[in-house]
């Protein structure tokens, strides 16, 4: 199965600040790589999808980058809204695999 | 697009319970679709897959025991729970598993929760 690893698990930031969340697969993935938001109590919301293509109604400060291996979320100026928890998948795949998650904690 | 969940509830271990999955807005049969898990205070955990051709995929922990099927004259998905285990217990949402976005999951639905304990 392919690993993704996100870092950092939590991260601690204040409104208005850019904030950076990074994805590593195990192997290359190419673009099949998509972001996801979750608060508490709800189900995922997709953010982002094949890397950095940002997904309808979603927020043009949220963006992706990346390929094959390494991929990166960044928010510029945070939001209130946007402390929550967020995840990374890939699809490349038949057997898809998130990554464990990154808490956005309001610092 | 809507996808409502049912069938979720307390089961003891060993035991099974088939969950449901009802979309508005798009058919199931079209589409390629996925089961995914959180267990209580964990992350996201994928745990299989239907194509619209028909081919399945299981996570390993998975694997033998939970089986994903369709139903095309109800539009409805299903997962079928077997030999259920207390690691078991976790939110179970279904997703349309977009082919056209590079296989994203853009709609969920709202979650059902298994609990599986004696």
């Amino acid at each position: 199965d392919i690993q993704m690893t996100q870092s950092p698990s939590s991260l601690s930031a204040s409104v208005g600040d850019r904030v950076t969340i990074t994805c590593r697969a195990s192997q290359t993935i190419d673009y099949y790589l998509h972001w996801y938001q979750q608060k508490a109590g709800k189900a995922p919301k997709l953010l982002i999808y094949a890397a950095s293509t940002l997904q309808s109604g979603v927020p043009s400060r949220f963006s992706g980058s990346g390929s094959g291996t390494d991929f990166t979320l960044t928010i510029t100026s945070l939001q209130p809204e946007d402390f929550a928890t967020y995840y990374c998948q890939q699809s490349y795949s038949t057997l898809r695999t998130f990554g464990q998650g990154t808490k956005l904690e309001i610092k | 697009v809507q996808l409502v969940e049912s069938g979720g509830g307390l089961v003891q271990p060993g035991g099974s319970l088939r969950l449901s999955c009802a979309p508005s807005g798009f058919t199931v049969n079209d589409n390629y679709m996925s089961w995914v898990r959180q267990a209580p205070g964990k992350g996201l955990e994928w745990v299989s897959v239907i194509y619209s051709g028909g081919d399945t995929y299981y996570a390993d922990s998975v694997k033998g025991r939970f089986t994903i099927s369709r139903d095309s004259s109800k539009n409805t998905l299903f997962l079928q729970m077997n030999s259920l285990r207390v690691e078991d217990t976790a939110v179970y949402y279904c997703a349309r598993d977009r082919y056209s976005y590079g296989r994203c999951l853009d709609q969920w639905g709202q979650g059902a929760l298994v609990t599986v304990s004696s």
